[in-house]
This record gives structure tokens, C-alpha cells and sequence, in this order.
């Protein structure tokens, strides 16, 4: 079936630093989306970038289409960034999300 | 403002009982979702919508059903609830398939613990 893997499963640092989260998977996307999951808390998009690179504030999503693989880089992190940040394929455009298992993040201030 | 509003918020269960997740959403979206998340397992899809008295199955539907008795409103039924269904449930709405590449808005999630 489809899959998702996001890498690291989880990732610690220092306020300041940079986060890189990958995500790979098993089949074209006709979406991808980044999502943000607060520690006990509900999901909010971040990104939606099936291919290219975008921007938005401190947050760069970039997407490899044909290599199935995204990463997102969140520059300057900020303790209030620690969360979980969750990439959703939808392979077919049905508005039908399969998720990864997620990276979550811990900035130490 | 856009919402999507899940009842209740936290649900203790006995097993065997019947339980009902409510989901509202204003958004006007065609199409609504819902998932569990599980340690290890990520989000994934139990049933969906994709308007008024549709429902479909999705990835895990075993032991769930759904109704979507409006554009507003579509609620997950566990008619036997089992330890295996304890979890935390998240309903979404979006917007009909095809339309670009809108995320889903989600609800606060649902705490379901089956006892």
C-alpha cells in the first residue's frame, strides 16, 4: 500500500538552530502537506507543496517529485516550535490523507 | 471564522457500549474525514464524506460506522466498543476532490479511552 516515512522520528536542539525533517514516499503525490501538531493538540497546515520549493516565514518546504521526497527547514528555531510536524500525501487528489508517523521536535532554550 | 468542533472531547468507555464522536464543521466544505492517531501508526483513515447522506470506508473501518446526516454534520459510531478502539479521534473537512491543493481543517480531537 501507500506509505509515508518521515526522518528523524524525533530531533533535538538548541534554540537558534536549524531543523531539516524529510519525508519520502512510496508513490507520486498529487498533494503533500505539512502539518503542525502542538503536544496534545490538533493539526494545522503549514505547507502544501506537491513540487518546487516554497517559503513561508522561517519555514522551507522543498519537494522532489519524481525522487518522492520532501524535506522541510524551519531556520531560527524557536521553543515554541517544538511540536510534531506531520507530512500527508494524497496520491490520488481525493482529498484522502495518509500521514507518516511524524518527526517530533524539541528546541531547548 | 472556519471551525471544525468535535463532541465530546474526552470519552470514557465500558466495552461493549455504544459510542458516538460528533463533528461539526462551518466551513461549507463538501467533504469530511475521520482519523485516529496511535503511537507508531500516525493518523489514518477509519471512514469519509463527501457530502450530505454519503459515507465511505476508508483504510481501518472495521468495527466503525459513520452517518453524515447534513453538510454539517458526520459523526463515527462504535456500536461495541473494544480496548482496541481507544485512541484519540480527529474529524477534518476539506474541500471537494479536485480543487487544488487546500489542506483539510482540523478538529481538536476526540480522547477515547475504552475500558
Amino acid at each position: 500500500g501507500q506509505q509515508v516515512q518521515q526522518s528523524p522520528a524525533s530531533l533535538v536542539l538548541q534554540e537558534g538552530e536549524n531543523a531539516e525533517l524529510q519525508c519520502n514516499f512510496s508513490s507520486t503525490a498529487t498533494q503533500l502537506q505539512w502539518f503542525y501538531q502542538s503536544p496534545g493538540g490538533s493539526l494545522v497546515s503549514l505547507l502544501s507543496n506537491p513540487s518546487g520549493t516554497k517559503h513561508t516565514g522561517r519555514l522551507t518546504s522543498t519537494t522532489v517529485t519524481k525522487e518522492r521526497r520532501s524535506s522541510l527547514h524551519i531556520s531560527s528555531s524557536q521553543t515554541t516550535d517544538s511540536g510534531t510536524y506531520l507530512c500527508a500525501i494524497d496520491p490520488y487528489n481525493q482529498g484522502k490523507l495518509i500521514f507518516g508517523q511524524g518527526t517530533k521536535l524539541s528546541i531547548k532554550p | 471564522e472556519a471551525a471544525v468542533t468535535q463532541s465530546p472531547r474526552n470519552k470514557v468507555a465500558v466495552t461493549g457500549g455504544k459510542v458516538t464522536l460528533s463533528c461539526n464543521q462551518t466551513n461549507n466544505h463538501n467533504n469530511m474525514y475521520w482519523y485516529r492517531q496511535d503511537t507508531g501508526h500516525g493518523l489514518r483513515l477509519i471512514h469519509y464524506s463527501y457530502g450530505a447522506g454519503s459515507t465511505e470506508k476508508g483504510d481501518i473501518p472495521d468495527g466503525y460506522k459513520a452517518s453524515r446526516p447534513s453538510q454539517e454534520n458526520f459523526s463515527l459510531i462504535l456500536e461495541l466498543a473494544t480496548p482496541s478502539q481507544t485512541s484519540v479521534y480527529f474529524c477534518a473537512s476539506g474541500d471537494a476532490r479536485g480543487r487544488g491543493n487546500q489542506a483539510p481543517l482540523f478538529g481538536e480531537g476526540t480522547r477515547l479511552s475504552v475500558l
